[in-house]
């Protein structure tokens, strides 16, 4: 186990619902992230928390809203998706959000979300 | 524009074999380089790391090389094992912009 444990592990919505996915960190961390990853893509960096305060916003459509309520816990709420939304969804932690520094990203199992 | 990439999307080895997996970066800047591995219904995992001050790390059963010169970055698992079944992804994190960016992972597949 990683120490960052996301919820729900799958999800189904139609187009017109609001759903929400969670991520948890037991890790003492400070900075927290949500990525997307589609089949056949890299990894791409979608949200940054650090001291529950958004640090980037990596030009994501409205339709995703994140939420920081502590350092401990991140979300991600959706509403009005469209089926290329479809992805696996990876909540990440780090100590302060600098990779650049060696800091190590550790990831949760991800949510798999199919839009329909 | 800036792009990681790995040269094959699918590896094939047989267990006992040694693995090398490529990875080609296109920013010169890009000085902190790191390997992450991908088990199916799993997150991604660190291995390993290097900057480019250096050419060679070693880990346990696995080594990263960095060669700037030609921009390559590859990954070397030693006596490859069933659990050694992953995507593997590299990374790299120039020193302008200090963001990470990340390939789109080879498969490896290890055959009995």
């Amino acid at each position: 186990e990683t120490g960052v444990t996301q919820t729900p592990r799958h999800l189904v919505m139609g187009m017109t619902n609001k759903k929400s996915l969670k991520c948890e960190q037991h890790l003492g961390h400070n900075a927290m992230y949500w990525y997307k990853q589609s089949a056949k893509k890299p990894l791409e960096l979608m949200f940054v928390y650090n001291f529950k305060e958004q640090t980037e916003n990596n030009s994501v459509p409205s339709r995703f809203s994140p939420e920081c309520p502590n350092s401990s816990h991140l979300f991600l709420h959706l509403h009005t998706l469209q089926p290329e939304d479809s992805a696996l969804y990876l909540c990440a932690s780090s100590q302060t959000g600098q990779a650049y520094r060696g800091e190590k990203l550790f990831f949760g199992s991800g949510t798999q979300l199919s839009v329909l | 524009g800036e792009s990681v990439g790995l040269h094959l999307p699918t590896l094939s080895v047989q267990e006992g074999d040694n693995s090398i997996i490529n990875c080609a970066y296109s920013n010169s800047a890009s000085d902190y380089f790191i390997w992450y591995k991908q088990e199916s219904g799993k997150g991604p995992q660190f291995i390993i790391d290097i900057r480019s001050n250096m050419d060679k790390r070693q880990g346990q059963r696995v080594t990263v090389l960095l060669n700037k010169t030609v921009k390559h970055l590859s990954l070397q698992i030693a006596a490859t094992q069933p659990g050694d079944s992953a995507v593997y992804f590299c990374a790299e994190i120039p020193g302008n912009t200090g963001k990470l960016i990340f390939g789109q992972g080879t498969t490896l597949q290890v055959k009995p």
